[in-house]
């Protein structure tokens, strides 16, 4: 069966750091890959996906960038953190050729604070 | 522009009872899809329920169902014999171009 990990599942981080979130998958070969951020009390936004090593979109121009280094790793980065990426991110799976019509299957999430 | 409308920010209902969770959508495509995740205290997301809007017949899953309502954009999900641990935030979501959620319904199942 497969399963998402993210980690790590708790950061602070004070603002102007830089930050790295990974996401792998397991059990699945060639997934579309999701980044998402979800304020408090809101839904979530769509940040990046990915349906190929090296193949980003980005939804949302902002502070933060996606890289995918392996076929199953994700990866999220910023060189400077704002107050403003505070935040949970979850990572997502899905697999099939369409990234539309695929169920997305969600990681456990990192719950990221800028001080 | 896709969006996802989920009017009621918060339900509650009695354990054994039945609640149902309103959500309504916009979209041109002609080929989407619709999905209810739940995102207990734990925060991590959990599919519930998929609907393909080229289906007529509503989906369920053990005891939990959808109306959808093609024509009025109207996809609500029905929780029967409701539980404690069905105690959660609700999202709707569009499946189109990509996924859209809405805002989240939180509802509290009581004893």
């Amino acid at each position: 069966s497969q399963t998402i990990h993210q980690w790590p599942a708790t950061l602070v981080q004070p603002v102007g750091s830089p930050l790295s979130l990974e996401c792998t998958v397991e059990g699945t070969s060639n997934p579309n890959l999701y980044w998402y951020r979800q304020a408090a009390g809101r839904g979530l936004q769509l940040l990046f996906y990915s349906v190929g090593i090296g193949q980003i979109s980005s939804e949302v121009p902002q502070n933060l960038s996606a890289s995918r280094p392996q076929d199953r790793q994700f990866i999220l980065s910023s060189k400077k953190l704002l107050l403003s990426d505070s935040g949970f991110y979850l990572c997502a799976w899905s697999g099939g050729s369409s990234v539309t019509a695929s169920t997305q299957y969600f990681g456990p999430g990192t719950r990221l604070t800028v001080l | 522009a896709q969006t996802v409308t989920q009017s009621q920010p918060e339900m509650s209902v009695q354990e054994a009872e039945t609640v149902t969770l309103s959500c309504t959508y916009d979209t041109s495509e002609s080929n989407y899809y619709l999905f209810w995740y739940k995102q207990p205290p734990s925060r991590q997301m959990i599919l519930v329920i998929r609907q393909e809007a080229y289906k007529q017949q509503n989906a369920t899953e053990n005891r939990f169902s959808v109306n959808f309502q093609k024509a009025a954009k109207s996809f609500s999900l029905k929780i029967s014999d409701s539980q404690l641990g069905d105690t959660a935030m609700y999202f709707c979501a569009l499946g189109a171009d990509k996924l859209i959620f809405g805002t989240g319904t939180r509802l509290q199942v009581f004893p």
